[in-house]
């Protein structure tokens, strides 16, 4: 089973600065790392795939980097729309397969 | 545009059968793009997935909870199904159901339902 570990748990970021999530995994996942924003009450919203891919309707100011087990979730110029829980996941394309991190609390400094 | 709903029992006893069902409107679930999930998340607890279906009626399922899991799907009426057999208390959680693009992700979501598992 591949586990995926995100640092830090809790991130404290002021409005307008830049906010760096990280998440690795046990074991090489090429590029299937997908990112996800969550707010309080609300379903999970698809912010990355493919490690570095934007989903539709994705604002710039978000962007993924990494490879392998090292990944990055970037948000420049934090909205305060942005702060909320994020959620890397790693997906096997064949058989597929599934597996979240426990999650990065960004929140307002 | 796709839209995912939730819909089943709200409170399941101890031991009993876990049921819910998936109904997909604004898209038809027997496209050769997509898997069909369930992912849960107990109260204050992050993301765990459950289990996919294809429309052919290929499932996965996660290793953790394979012997307690079945998924189906109905093409005709554009749904597919959840259950989970044998609940305790640790399977308290809101579940949601998702479109998951076969290149990875999980890119539309149910809005969740909760399930409470108590007597």
């Amino acid at each position: 089973e591949i586990v995926m570990t995100q640092s830090p748990a809790t991130l404290s970021v002021s409005p307008g600065e830049r906010a760096t999530l990280s998440c690795r995994a046990s074991q090489s996942v090429s590029s299937n790392l997908a990112w996800y924003q969550q707010k309080p009450g609300q379903a999970p919203r698809l912010l990355i795939y493919g490690a570095s891919t934007r989903a539709t309707g994705i604002p710039a100011r978000f962007s993924g980097s990494g490879s392998g087990t090292e990944f990055t979730l970037t948000i420049s110029s934090l909205q305060s729309e942005d702060f909320a829980v994020y959620y890397c996941q790693q997906y096997n394309n064949w058989p597929p397969e599934y597996t979240f991190g426990q999650g990065t609390k960004l929140e307002i400094k | 545009q796709l839209q995912l709903q939730e819909s089943g029992p709200g409170l399941v006893k101890p031991s009993e059968t876990l049921s819910l069902t998936c109904t997909v409107s604004g898209g038809s679930i027997s496209s050769s793009s997509y898997y069909w999930g369930w992912i849960r998340q107990p109260p204050g607890k992050g993301l765990e997935w459950i289990g996919s279906i294809y429309y052919s009626g290929s499932t996965y399922y996660n290793p953790s909870l394979k012997s307690r899991v079945t998924i189906s799907v109905d093409t005709s009426k554009n749904q597919f199904s959840l259950k989970l057999s044998s609940v305790t208390a640790a399977d308290t959680a809101v579940y949601y159901c998702a479109r998951q693009p076969v290149l990875g992700g999980m890119d539309v979501w149910g809005q969740g339902t909760t399930v409470t598992v108590s007597s």
